[in-house]
């Protein structure tokens, strides 16, 4: 049983440079989601894909940031010219569309802007 | 909008005490209700969840109410052990009218260590 993959798994890089994380899920999970987490907080919701069609988008998205899905199979979440408060963890998660809020969670893709 | 507030840890007990986690939240509707568990190094996992007022969740040994009338959905365990230590999430979907029953809200997880 493959899980949710991310990668890199940590990214350091230098303010005002461009990166993008990757996110394989669950081969037969359909929706997908991108969420944010800080030291000591919950994550936080930023984007669902449903298939290839991305949903929703969280106001926490600015438009620094981008996701596809394309072909419904893996992501990509890209930041451009990042900035110290982008550093964070971010989560990649999967599921199928019938089981609701039960959320099959990668390990995360830890960013720490310089 | 939706919320969901934890007791704040860190939380030390040792092996075989009986562990509560409390966590209320704010929603308007109907929402389903959840705790992730996040291992150290691991991704978050669901252990439970409860979809209507009064279902109990339950899994490895732990269990949780849905509250409706307290808005609460406590984490309960009777005797922990050292591999239960762990961050604790509680979460909540599609609480708003209307709203999306795909998203989670999340608490800002605890932080339990269980010592031999």
């Amino acid at each position: 049983d493959t899980g949710v993959s991310q990668d890199p798994r940590h990214k350091i890089t230098k303010r005002g440079q461009n990166v993008t994380f990757r996110c394989d899920p669950i081969s037969e999970h359909n929706r997908l989601y991108w969420y944010r987490q800080t030291l000591g907080q919950g994550p936080e919701f930023l984007t669902y894909f449903q298939n290839e069609a991305q949903l929703e988008k969280s106001r926490l998205l600015s438009d620094r940031f981008s996701a596809e899905r394309p072909k419904g199979s893996f992501s990509t979440l890209e930041i451009q010219r990042t900035e110290q408060g982008d550093s964070a963890m971010y989560l990649c998660a999967s599921n199928p569309q019938s089981r609701t809020g039960e959320l099959f969670f990668g390990e995360g893709s830890r960013l720490t802007v310089l | 909008g939706d919320s969901v507030t934890q007791m704040e840890g860190p939380v030390t007990l040792s092996e075989e005490a009986f562990l509560t986690i409390n966590c209320t939240y704010t929603a308007t509707g109907y929402p389903s209700l959840f705790w992730y568990v996040q291992y150290p190094g691991e991704g978050l996992q669901l252990l439970l969840k409860a979809t209507k007022a009064d279902d109990k969740g339950s899994n490895k040994g732990f269990e949780a109410t849905y509250r409706k009338e307290t808005t609460s959905f406590h984490l309960e365990k009777g005797s922990v052990q050292v591999s239960d230590s762990a961050v604790y999430f509680c979460a909540l979907s599609g609480g708003g009218s209307g709203g999306s029953n795909y998203k989670l809200t999340f608490g800002k997880g605890t932080l339990l260590t269980v010592n031999p």
